[in-house]
């Protein structure tokens, strides 16, 4: 149990357009919701936390004009990379808690995003 | 906030032996510490947690200690092999805050 999907796996997109990826929860309901960004031979850098039905948390730093979360239902969040630049190309990782409160994250393959 | 710190950042053994990797947290008041599995290319793959009522955790040849008074907890891998070969994550956190992780530890397992 504790599947969590990503889609697309990679993607290339054109400098100046924007970008959706989305992050399921296959097999338990997850309340909150958390997106990082990893770069090469790096740990995982938070981006944000989305709790179902509320605004997101960004962390200090991340454009929450910029990169667009989404948490509609207790199973899909998505992001949103609007106005993608090369320096945006990262993989960027999304992450599901199971249960309320209990900290267990279980993180989706990733999605892999080049912006050309 | 806190603060994790992994070490090693590399290690290699010889398939067969034992593989440790050790971190250690600064605020006393977290209370899980998750260890992650991330192979190339892939999503970082929850292999074993523990939370900060019990001190040591097994699940067959992997296992987790924690040392509350000297905040730090390690990871043990017995008989290693092959496929054990990846970049392992430890973390840690204040019930249901954000994970705070360190800085990876790349383990090679060598045949």
């Amino acid at each position: 149990g504790a599947v969590v999907s990503q889609h697309p796996s990679w993607v290339i997109c054109k400098s100046g357009t924007s970008v959706k990826i989305e992050c399921r929860s296959l097999d338990f309901q997850a309340t909150t919701m958390f997106w990082y960004r990893q770069f090469p031979k790096q740990s995982l850098m938070l981006m944000a936390t989305s709790n179902e039905g509320s605004k997101a948390t960004y962390e200090q730093g991340v454009e929450k004009d910029k990169f667009l979360i989404n948490h509609a239902s207790l199973t899909l969040s998505t992001l949103t990379v609007t106005s993608a630049h090369p320096e945006d190309s990262s993989f960027y990782i999304c992450s599901a808690e199971r249960g309320v409160g209990t900290g267990e994250q279980y993180f989706g393959p990733g999605t892999r995003l080049t912006v050309t | 906030g806190e603060n994790v710190e992994q070490h090693p950042s590399t290690l290699s053994v010889q398939e067969g032996d034992s593989a440790v990797i050790k971190c250690t947290y600064s605020d006393s008041a977290s209370n899980y510490f998750p260890w992650y599995k991330q192979e190339l290319g892939k999503g970082p793959q929850l292999i074993i947690d523990i939370r900060s009522n019990v001190g040591e955790k097994k699940d067959q040849r992997i296992a987790v200690t924690l040392n509350k008074t000297a905040k730090h907890f390690s990871l043990h891998i017995t008989e290693t092999q092959p496929e054990d070969s990846a970049v392992y994550f430890c973390a840690a956190s204040i019930g249901a805050q954000k994970l705070v992780f360190g800085q990876g530890t790349r383990l090679t397992i060598n045949p």
